[in-house]
């Protein structure tokens, strides 16, 4: 069964943009990571906040996690085209296991 | 640079038949994981080994599906016999012990007619 859920379930923008994916998930967590899949390949890590931080960079990424609301968003800043991908949220417990939601697909017309 | 590799990438074969799928993950992670993914359930966890040794299967179909690490470079996932419903792209992920990040492989895409 799936833990995460992402919103929207699809996203179009303009490259330049901004892109804001969510993602919910309903039990407790050890972290939340966030994974790109570009289309006909395997899914790539992107970025991990642990259960103890709120917010996190890495270069044009921010994600925050709220455990009060049990809910985390992906934010890519200055989209470009070569960010068109699906995006996943996972969800990891006490064990190595994630549990990833369905995806986000995210458009960026050049 | 190192990456996981899977083969086959493709696979059609026909319902009935067996189906074996191969993985060779990082040099030096010693955890390994089955995904299937479909449309309609998206990514699914089968199964998952550390030092080689299966620790959880329970997201696996046990009648026909089953999981080995033959040694440390080397995990398969075997179908037997396959089904029209097990057409999805399987892919393989591999890791380091304590460490929460997975590496995923390219994927292998089964078409079972």
């Amino acid at each position: 069964s799936q833990q995460g859920e992402e919103d929207p379930q699809a996203l179009s923008i303009q490259e330049g943009e901004n892109a804001t994916m969510n993602c919910s998930y309903k039990t407790s967590i050890n972290n939340l990571q966030w994974y790109r899949q570009n289309s006909g390949r395997g899914l790539v890590h992107l970025i991990l906040i642990r259960s103890n931080e709120r917010e996190k960079h890495s270069g044009r990424l921010r994600v925050t996690l709220d455990t009060s609301k049990k809910s985390s968003s992906l934010l890519i800043t200055a989209s470009r085209a070569a960010d068109t991908a699906s995006y996943f949220c996972a969800t990891a417990g006490a064990n190595s296991k994630l549990t990833f939601g369905k995806g986000i697909t995210l458009s960026v017309r050049p | 640079d190192a990456r996981v590799t899977q083969t086959p990438r493709h696979k059609v074969t026909e319902m009935g038949q067996e189906v074996t799928m191969r993985c060779q993950p990082i040099l030096g992670h010693n955890t390994v994981f089955w995904y299937r993914q479909t449309m309609m359930q998206g990514l699914e966890l089968l199964a998952y080994f550390r030092n080689r040794a299966p620790l959880d299967d329970s997201g696996m179909p046990k009648d026909r599906f089953s999981a080995e690490m033959p040694d440390a470079t080397l995990a398969t996932l075997k179908i037997q016999p396959s089904e029209p419903r097990d057409s999805a792209v399987y892919f393989c992920a591999s890791g380091r012990s304590g460490g929460v990040t997975q590496y995923f492989g390219p994927g292998t895409r089964l078409t079972v007619l």
